[in-house]
């Protein structure tokens, strides 16, 4: 299976709202329900943000949010801050019992 | 706190295996799995296979199916992964993550949290 397709970055000002698209298909994001969006800081390890499309973990802003529609899941960051400029990557499990991740999206906070 | 331990970076020559370890804490082991990921240099996220914590089932991507084994340790809640035949390509951050099971099977990709990584290089 192909990677999922992120932009490869999304750039805006403090306080702005930006939002990640994350296009699979009828194989990954269209039929299941288990979209997860990490967050990675540059040399830290990668951190989860959303589950299940649009589920937070606890400790996990609310500015953060997630959703979905047909193959093609978003993250959307409101109220962006500076400490959210880093690297998110979409993951889907895909048919054949395997997990999909995006190429990853560059935020730049202006 | 959950917390994941990983083992120190490694130098391997090609075709040699490597295998590193992820130390589990502060949480029941055999109430999760733990899931595999690794990074090439400047490269994405690309995932290797799970094993459960509750009876050591696993499930490996294809790419890396007769290459790699994921072995755990319920005595002191570590998991194992061991990559053989080493290539260039391999040279990657290796990450563990816990990863959300029911029972033996961890078909999720609720990855969380992470540990450190640990550096491979494969070089001559």
């Amino acid at each position: 299976q192909s990677a999922l397709t992120q932009p490869a970055s999304v750039s805006g000002s403090p306080g702005q709202s930006i939002t990640i698209s994350c296009t699979g298909t009828s194989s990954d994001v269209g039929i299941y329900g288990l979209v997860s969006w990490f967050q990675q800081h540059p040399g830290k390890a990668p951190k989860l943000m959303i589950y299940e499309v649009s589920k937070r973990p606890s400790g996990v802003s609310n500015r953060f949010s997630g959703a979905k529609s047909a193959s093609t899941a978003s993250l959307t960051i409101s109220g962006l801050q500076a400490e959210d400029e880093a690297d998110y990557y979409c993951s889907s499990y895909a048919v054949g019992h395997t997990v999909l991740f995006g190429g990853g999206t560059k935020v730049t906070v202006l | 706190q959950v917390q994941l331990v990983q083992s120190g970076p490694e130098v391997k020559k090609p075709g040699a295996s490597v295998k590193v370890s992820c130390k589990a804490s502060g949480y029941t082991f055999n109430s999760y799995g733990i899931t595999w990921v690794r990074q090439a240099p400047g490269q994405g996220l690309q995932w290797m296979g799970w094993i459960s914590g509750y009876n050591g089932n696993t499930d490996y991507a294809q790419k890396f199916q007769g290459r790699v084994t994921m072995t755990t340790d319920t005595a002191t809640s570590t998991a194992y992964m061991e990559l053989r035949s080493l290539k260039f390509d391999d040279t990657a951050v290796y990450y563990c993550a816990r990863i959300y099971c029911d029972g033996g099977s961890c078909h999720s990709n609720w990855f969380d949290p992470w540990g450190q990584g640990t550096l491979v290089t494969v070089s001559s």
